[in-house]
C-alpha cells in the first residue's frame, strides 16, 4: 500500500499562476485535510473532508479551492498564486472510528515568485 | 482562545541525556492529544497519543507523555536520548471547544537537535 501520495513534490509558480496539488490515497479512509506548514509556525488547517461529496474550510482557506469526488482524490487549487501562499503543504487522511489518529503524505513544496 | 503551547522552539540535548519537550494545552475540557515527529523533508508520523484511560502513554521509539489535567500539559520525554531522535516534534489536540471533531490544532513544534 502506498499510503498518503502527493504529487508534485516541488513546483515553482508565478504570481497570478494557478496550479492543483494532488492527494491520493489508498487506506479506504473517509477523513482527508489539507495542511500548509510555514517556519516556526506548526500547521494550519486550510480544508478537510469528512467524506465524497463534502468539504469544509479550516483555520486559514483564503486563496485555496478543494473537490472531493472520490473516498481516494482530494486535490487542492490554487487560483491566483500570492508570494503568501509560498509552503510547504502536507495532505492527511483520518478515520471516523476509534484511533483518532492523521497520517500524512510527503508535502509538496511550492515557491511562488 | 483554544490553542497548543509548545515552550522552546529548539531544545538541545547530548546523546544519552534525558529528552523533555513540553506542551500545554488551552481548553476548558480536556481534549485528546498527540504527539507526531517529523523528520527532515518528510511528512508528520503519529509517536503517541492519548484518548482516554491511562494518563501515561508509551509510543515507539522510546518515548512517552504525561496527561495532566491539572496541569493542562501533556509533555514528551525519553530517558535517553539517540542520535536519531534529532527531528522536529509537534503537539497536536483534537476537541480543543469540546467534543471529538477529528481536526487537529498544532502547536508552533519544537526542534530537537542530539549532539554527540
Amino acid at each position: 500500500n502506498a499510503g498518503v501520495t502527493q504529487t508534485p513534490k516541488f513546483r515553482i509558480l508565478k504570481i497570478g499562476q494557478s496550479m492543483t496539488l494532488q492527494c491520493t490515497q489508498d487506506m479506504n479512509h473517509n477523513y482527508m485535510y489539507w495542511y500548509r506548514q510555514d517556519p516556526g509556525m506548526g500547521l494550519k488547517l486550510i480544508y478537510y473532508s469528512v467524506g465524497a461529496g463534502i468539504t469544509d474550510k479550516g483555520e486559514v482557506p483564503n486563496g485555496y479551492n478543494v473537490s472531493r469526488s472520490t473516498t481516494e482524490d482530494f486535490p487542492l487549487r490554487l487560483e491566483l498564486a500570492a508570494p503568501s501562499q509560498t509552503s510547504v503543504y502536507f495532505c492527511a487522511t483520518g478515520t471516523s472510528g476509534g484511533t483518532h489518529e492523521q497520517f500524512f503524505g510527503p508535502g509538496t513544496r511550492l515557491t511562488v515568485l | 482562545a483554544q490553542s497548543v503551547t509548545q515552550l522552546g522552539s529548539h531544545v538541545s540535548v547530548s546523546e544519552g541525556a534525558l529528552v523533555l519537550l513540553r506542551c500545554n494545552y488551552s481548553s476548558s475540557v480536556p481534549p485528546y492529544l498527540f504527539w507526531y515527529v517529523q523528520y527532515p523533508n518528510q511528512g508528520l508520523q503519529l509517536l503517541l497519543k492519548y484518548t482516554t484511560g491511562a494518563t501515561l502513554v508509551k509510543g515507539i521509539n522510546g518515548f512517552e507523555a504525561e496527561f495532566k489535567k491539572s496541569e493542562t500539559s501533556f509533555h514528551l520525554t525519553k530517558p535517553s536520548a539517540h542520535m536519531s531522535d534529532a527531528a522536529e516534534y509537534f503537539c497536536a489536540a483534537e476537541g480543543l471547544s469540546g467534543g471529538s471533531n477529528y481536526k487537529l490544532t498544532f502547536g508552533k513544534g519544537t526542534l530537537l537537535t542530539v549532539n554527540p
